[in-house]
């Protein structure tokens, strides 16, 4: 199993600029979520998934939409990018509800917005 | 915030010292979770701990959860320098969304 893959591992964007962040998982959890990691700061949970279809807020939502159509996919796009934005993003996924399971994470994608 | 706290913010030690991180936190819990980072990488699960547990072991970890002082401590003994990473305690609470969160992290770094 390749476990939770992410793409782009790296990118710059200019602000203003849309992207894609893209997460897939083989090992057919339910359950999958996006996190992004600022310095001094720890993960916070930006947008999470229950199930193909369901789709929830988590701390940091604003700047970000997710949508969920298949069990092993979880993109995440940025509609128009900020400066604030800039930072690691991880996604996640777990067999269960993600509070009462094992998470396990994709290696993350670095992005830099100037 | 409902992040947990890790202390202290940075360890340093020699290899095959004990290596003790703490971590507090504020609402009741379901469960509470550590994780390692390694630099550049993504987060590894280590342990999960449910609030009926006191202790958990896995290897040279352990894990003990006391709910009355909403504390928790990760424990690592005979440390070596493959051990030098960040370490993140997670907890899930007994109300609201079922998800994790994370406290800002230990670095501990083991000194050949």
């Amino acid at each position: 199993n390749a476990g939770v893959t992410q793409t782009p591992k790296f990118q710059v964007l200019k602000t203003g600029q849309s992207m894609t962040l893209q997460c897939a998982q083989d090992m057919n959890h339910e359950y999958m979520s996006w996190y992004r990691q600022d310095p001094g700061m720890g993960l916070r949970l930006i947008h999470y998934s229950v199930g193909a279809g369901i789709t929830d807020q988590g701390e940091v939502p604003n700047g970000y939409n997710v949508s969920r159509s298949t069990t092993e996919d979880f993109p995440l796009r940025l509609l128009s990018a900020a400066p604030s934005q800039t930072s690691v993003y991880f996604c996640a996924s777990s067999y269960g509800a993600g509070g009462f399971e094992t998470q396990y994470f994709g290696p993350g994608t670095r992005l830099l917005v100037l | 915030s409902q992040q947990g706290e890790e202390d202290p913010q940075a360890l340093s030690i020699q290899e095959g010292e004990n290596a003790t991180m703490n971590c507090s936190y504020k609402t009741s819990i379901n469960n509470l979770q550590w994780y390692r980072q390694n630099s550049g990488r993504g987060l590894v699960h280590l342990i999960l701990i449910r609030s009926n547990e006191r202790e958990k072991h896995s290897g040279r970890l352990r894990v003990t959860l006391d709910t009355s002082k909403k504390s928790s401590s990760l424990l690592i003994t005979a440390s070596r320098a493959a051990d030098t990473a960040s370490y993140f305690c997670a907890t899930a609470f007994q109300t609201g969304a079922n998800n994790l969160f994370f406290g800002t992290g230990t670095r501990l770094t083991v000194i050949p």
